[in-house]
């Protein structure tokens, strides 16, 4: 069965480091989600990707943060200064394009940020 | 806005008995959709079941099944016969017709007593 795909599974960085999370969606889904989930909390949504076009990227931190998905394929979030509030789970979903009702998840990166 | 609450931080259950988690949501539209995802430790985030607002009969897949009340707002999953594999965070989840974002409510740990 194919999955969504992220690396790494987890990372510890200090602050002012520079970080960076990849993901690998499920072959065809034309639709990528990044979102946030700090500890004790649900997703939130940081960038939504149509293709390689940003559709949403309202809660995107910018000053730190930056997502790409140049190919319209796999994508990174950057996060370039780190700060301590960064610690949290970054988790990756897609969805098929026309199937408004399921969003496959990753495995998720765990930043910690010291 | 859309909101999404869930009430209860932790709930437990005896195995093979019967639990109901609870949700709560506030939107404006008229047209939308709701959804429990089930988070088990360390593993992807999965979806146990939908329903869409418009259709008045409460969605059930297998032992999964949910309370839907639209003139309340309310969105309560019940797990039948629960088995030690349904121990995990389950957050409420729900998103507009025509933007699929979905806001996710805090999560409710949930615990199998075998």
């Amino acid at each position: 069965e194919a999955e969504v795909a992220q690396s790494p599974r987890y990372k510890i960085t200090e602050k002012s480091q520079a970080v960076a999370f990849w993901c690998d969606p499920i072959s065809g889904h034309a639709t990528l989600y990044w979102y946030r989930q700090i500890l004790g909390q649900g997703p939130e949504l940081l960038v939504q990707f149509q293709d390689e076009s940003v559709v949403d990227d309202s809660q995107l931190p910018k000053d730190r943060f930056s997502a790409e998905r140049l190919k319209g394929v796999d994508s990174t979030l950057k996060i370039q200064p780190a700060e301590l509030g960064d610690s949290a789970m970054y988790l990756c979903a897609s969805r098929e394009l026309g199937q408004p009702y399921e969003q496959y998840f990753g495995p998720g990166t765990r930043l910690t940020v010291t | 806005a859309q909101t999404v609450t869930q009430s209860q931080p932790e709930m437990s259950v005896q195995e093979a008995e019967t639990v109901t988690l609870s949700c709560t949501y506030d939107t404006s539209e008229s047209d939308y959709y709701l959804f429990w995802y089930k988070q088990p430790p360390s593993r992807q985030m999965i979806l146990v079941i939908r329903q869409e607002a418009y259709k008045q009969q409460n969605a059930t897949e297998n032992r999964f099944s949910v309370n839907f009340q639209k003139a309340a707002k309310s969105f309560s999953l019940k797990i039948s016969d629960s088995q030690l594999g349904d121990a995990a965070m389950y957050f409420c989840a729900s998103s507009n017709f025509g933007n699929e974002k979905l806001t996710f409510g805090t999560g409710t740990r949930l615990t199998i007593i075998p």
